[in-house]
């Protein structure tokens, strides 16, 4: 069965660049999505078929998918941009999520 | 307002069964496909189940043969009819929209999640 992999945790200072990373094979040639999670909420969509952001999504956030990785970008990260993120893509039929990776911004 | 509204959750014996329904407002149900995602506590997201427009089932080798999504759209409600219940059922079940379509799977609008608990 297909499978994403995220790393668990990344941590950023406030102002700076965050990267989060989602790997799969050959996700590249699949649409990725992501995810924001905050404690006691449902999941948000930040990005869609790779690089699109849902009305309403800060332009600081981006996304990239080439080869075997898709890569969620946040520039300038703020204090409430701590949440998990979760990459997504669909593969025949399935949809498969990434394991999760805990932004903190200290 | 735009939103899904998930109901039905609570407690069941494990080899129990359990219906959960979501309510759709404020846009055209008839047009998108749907899904449930679940999520354990402390846990991933993991998908449960896909219905398309036309009502073509989905669903993950994990629950297949036990869940069985349905919708109603002249009422707007997605449902997920699950059987033979396990303790690794024991989640948050959300319902979402997916717009999609050929494109491949998404999901733009979350419900707020209805807990379910298997336990004896």
């Amino acid at each position: 069965s297909y499978e994403l992999t995220q790393p668990p945790s990344v941590s950023v200072s406030p102002g700076q660049t965050a990267s989060i990373t989602c790997s799969g094979d050959k996700l590249g040639d699949k649409y990725a999505c992501w995810y924001q999670q905050k404690p006691g909420q449902s999941p948000v969509l930040v990005i869609y078929q790779d690089t699109k952001r849902p009305s309403g999504i800060p332009e600081r956030f981006s996304g990239s998918n080439s080869g075997s990785t898709a890569t969620l970008t946040i520039s300038g990260t703020q204090a409430m941009d701590e949440a998990v993120y979760y990459c997504q893509a669909w593969d025949s039929f399935t949809v498969v999520f990434g394991g999760g990776t805990k932004l903190t911004v200290l | 307002e735009v939103q899904l509204v998930e109901s039905g959750g609570g407690l069941v014996q494990p080899g129990g069964s359990l219906r959960l329904s979501c309510t759709a407002s404020g846009f055209t149900f008839s047009t998108y496909d749907m899904h449930w995602v679940r999520q354990a506590t402390g846990k991933g997201l993991e998908w449960v189940s896909a219905i398309g427009t036309a009502g073509d089932p989905y669903y993950p080798g994990s629950v297949k043969g036990r869940f069985t999504i349905s919708r109603e759209n002249a009422k707007n409600s997605l449902y997920l009819q699950m059987n033979s219940l396990r303790a690794g059922d024991t989640a948050v079940y959300y319902c979402t929209r997916d717009p999609g379509g050929l494109t491949g799977w998404y999901f733009d609008l979350w419900g707020r999640g209805t807990l379910v608990t298997v336990s004896s």
